[in-house]
């Protein structure tokens, strides 16, 4: 397989609760990014590793959110104390190198339903 | 902060007909553009993507690049029902930022 694999692909959890996602991008591939999409809207950035370092994290993401990609493999999203406001689907995605001309494969996401 | 804007439509068109989708973007620093496919419940997939002005071909898809007017489309010639998707717009800076998307059906 020589996609982008995230797993669980649906999660759902009680308000308050902890979760962690997991990331497993192209193997080639030395950037990650982790976006989330609500219905209707586009994806929205949440951060993004160049191999194992965490090169940039949006300014709008609660500290709730936390991400690691300790081997510059796979990565993995954890979201603490879960709020009804953090339903939704959790996209990864990884790219080549910026010197190539780069293009971003998503996986098939995680959906997350908090209740 | 960077931002690509669409019409969110929905967008009709009569199967074989051309489907025309636009987008504008406010960051004359980017330099690459995507359109990625976006089925009901799936992931986004990369259909197209254009680094140059002028117009790139691929099938039935061509994309436009107009970085004097900081604008982009996407053409869809000879519209199949399996187009009807969402066609989301990117672009890259340090990181890939999308527009809300524009929903397009083909009706047979």
């Amino acid at each position: 397989d020589t996609g982008v694999s995230q797993n669980p692909r649906h999660k759902i959890t009680k308000r308050g609760q902890n979760v962690t996602f997991r990331c497993d991008p192209i193997s080639e591939h030395n950037r990650l990014y982790w976006y989330r999409q609500t219905l209707g809207q586009g994806p929205e950035f949440l951060t993004y590793f160049q191999n194992e370092a965490q090169l940039e994290k949006s300014r709008l993401l609660s500290d709730r959110f936390s991400a690691e990609r300790p081997k510059g493999s796979f990565s993995t999203l954890e979201i603490q104390r879960t709020e009804q406001g953090d339903s939704a689907m959790y996209l990864c995605a990884s790219s080549p190198d910026r010197d190539t001309n780069e293009k971003l494969f998503f996986g098939s996401g995680t959906q997350l339903s908090v209740l | 902060q960077k931002e690509v804007e669409q019409n969110s439509g929905p967008l009709s068109v009569p199967e074989g007909a051309i489907a025309s989708l636009n987008c504008t973007y406010s960051d004359r620093g980017s330099q690459s553009f995507f359109w990625y496919r976006q089925y009901s419940g799936k992931s986004p997939e990369l259909i197209m993507f254009i680094y140059s002005n002028g117009d790139k071909e691929d099938g039935r898809f061509t994309a436009q690049l107009n970085k004097a007017s900081q604008y982009v489309s996407l053409l869809i010639r000879d519209s199949q029902p399996s187009d009807s998707a969402t066609y989301l717009c990117a672009g890259s800076g340090n990181q890939f930022y999308f527009g809300t998307g524009t929903s397009l059906t083909v009706i047979p």
